[in-house]
């Protein structure tokens, strides 16, 4: 089974912190996805990837940036964090277009 | 521009009941077309998807899907409803190439009256 880890559930950071949500997943999938979800708005792309060291900008990437070192690993960076950071952050790997979530990073700046 | 609508944000059905959700999108080319399922607590994880071939495509749970080329839609059907069916849906699209991205539309909350 493909396998999408998340490195946090949970996260209360104060507004101005610098805030790393990671992602790893263990099947050599190409591309990977940042979401963040929101009630009534569904899913909205942050920032995905498609190899090491590329990264494309989705709908809502303004206050975001992300790393992508190695082909396992993908991180989404809020440099300075604001209470409408505040959200579910899904990130998801995808093999043939079919995506893979982790379980998800709740996110609370207060 | 890319996107993907579901018109209906809340739906509440009976047990039993038949199950019409409404998926339309825009995205340029050739398309593949998904429907996700969140059951309350869980991870997103697919109910079917549509790459090619057959227009009508079975998921699990018995869950069916119809792609209709000439009216951009990927409505997502099922007969009878159970309450186990409670969860929230999401459809998506994505391109054919390697590195396309995934967009999803708004969700769908599924009530089922036991």
């Amino acid at each position: 089974d493909v396998k999408v880890t998340q490195s946090s559930r949970y996260l209360v950071k104060r507004t101005g912190e610098k805030v790393f949500l990671e992602c790893v997943q263990d099947m050599d999938h190409e591309n990977m996805f940042w979401y963040r979800q929101d009630p009534g708005l569904g899913l909205r792309l942050i920032y995905f990837s498609y190899d090491v060291k590329m990264k494309e900008k989705g709908d809502i990437p303004e206050g975001y940036s992300v790393s992508r070192e190695k082909k396992e690993r993908f991180s989404l960076i809020l440099e300075s964090a604001s209470t409408n950071q505040t959200s579910m952050y899904l990130c998801a790997s995808t093999k043939q277009g079919r995506a893979f979530f982790g379980q998800g990073t709740r996110l609370t700046v207060v | 521009a890319q996107s993907v609508s579901q018109h209906n944000h809340h739906v509440i059905l009976s047990e039993a009941a038949s199950l019409e959700l409404g998926c339309n999108y825009s995205y340029g080319g050739t398309v593949n077309l998904f429907w996700y399922v969140q059951y309350p607590g869980q991870h997103l994880q697919l109910l079917l998807k549509y790459f090619s071939g057959d227009p009508l495509v079975k998921g699990i749970k018995g869950f069916e899907a119809e792609f209709i080329k000439s009216k951009f839609s990927f409505n997502l059907r099922k007969p009878s409803v159970q309450w186990s069916d409670t969860a929230e849906y999401f459809c998506a699209v994505n391109g054919d190439s390697s590195a396309s991205k995934i967009i999803f539309g708004s969700g769908t909350r599924l009530s089922i009256r036991p």
